[in-house]
């Protein structure tokens, strides 16, 4: 099996709270792992991809300091949302990946953000 | 420039009836495709992949897909739908893009289920 954890998979918090979510891959190990963005009815947006032991890579548009990944070892990465704002509201999806570039996704079920 | 393209926005169809849902890609090497389900609130669930060799593959649920090299295209299909089925379908192409292996996305389309 390849089953990735997101947790949590809810959070309602305040304005200016950072918030961080982990995803973890319970029984591969992912050398690296996709932080993604949904918003309602629409595709997956990628946000950063992450190689274990490396920094991650942010896509055009994505604020690094806002959205601070960190992949410290091969079965957990974390997604911290500093300074949260009601426009980070959204649904957001990670996926861990085995080494090997044809290697499919694994998806967490992702973490709703509620920023009030 | 890859892309994916998943042209029905929804479709309905009746329980029991067959199921397909097209996806076309651009890509100028031969692609790794995907396909993947995501029920409301929930993550993706992997339905199949295709690599290389036998053009039809078989996926879970009793899904399966086949690639057309020649239409550019990569279908979904099931011979008999259920109403557990109902849900949102993502087409996927594996892209080496900014030195990142990635995938990039189709649009999805959601399936509706007709008692």
């Amino acid at each position: 099996g390849a089953v990735v954890s997101q947790h949590p998979s809810r959070v309602i918090c305040k304005s200016g709270t950072s918030v961080k979510i982990e995803c973890r891959s319970l029984d591969f190990q992912a050398t690296t792992m996709f932080w993604y963005r949904q918003f309602p009815k629409k595709s997956l947006m990628l946000m950063a991809t992450s190689n274990e032991g490396s920094k991650a890579t942010y896509e055009q548009g994505v604020e690094k300091d806002k959205f601070l990944i960190n992949h410290a070892s091969l079965t957990l990465s974390t997604l911290t949302v500093t300074s949260a704002h009601p426009e980070d509201s959204s649904f957001y999806i990670c996926s861990a990946r085995r080494q090997g570039s044809n290697q499919p996704q694994h998806f967490g079920d992702g973490t709703r953000l509620s920023i009030l | 420039a890859q892309s994916v393209t998943q042209p029905d926005i929804h479709i309905t169809v009746s329980e029991g009836a067959s199921l397909e849902l097209r996806c076309n890609y651009s890509y100028g090497a031969t692609p790794y495709l995907f396909w993947y389900v995501q029920s409301p609130g929930q993550g993706l669930q992997l339905l199949l992949k295709y690599f290389s060799g036998d053009t039809l593959v078989q996926g879970i649920k009793g899904f399966e897909a086949e690639f057309k090299r020649s239409q550019s295209s990569f279908n979904l299909r099931k011979p008999s739908v259920h109403w557990s089925d109902a849900a949102e379908y993502f087409c996927a192409v594996g892209a080496l893009l900014n030195s990142n292996y990635q995938l990039i996305w189709g649009a999805g389309t959601k399936l509706i289920i007709k008692p």
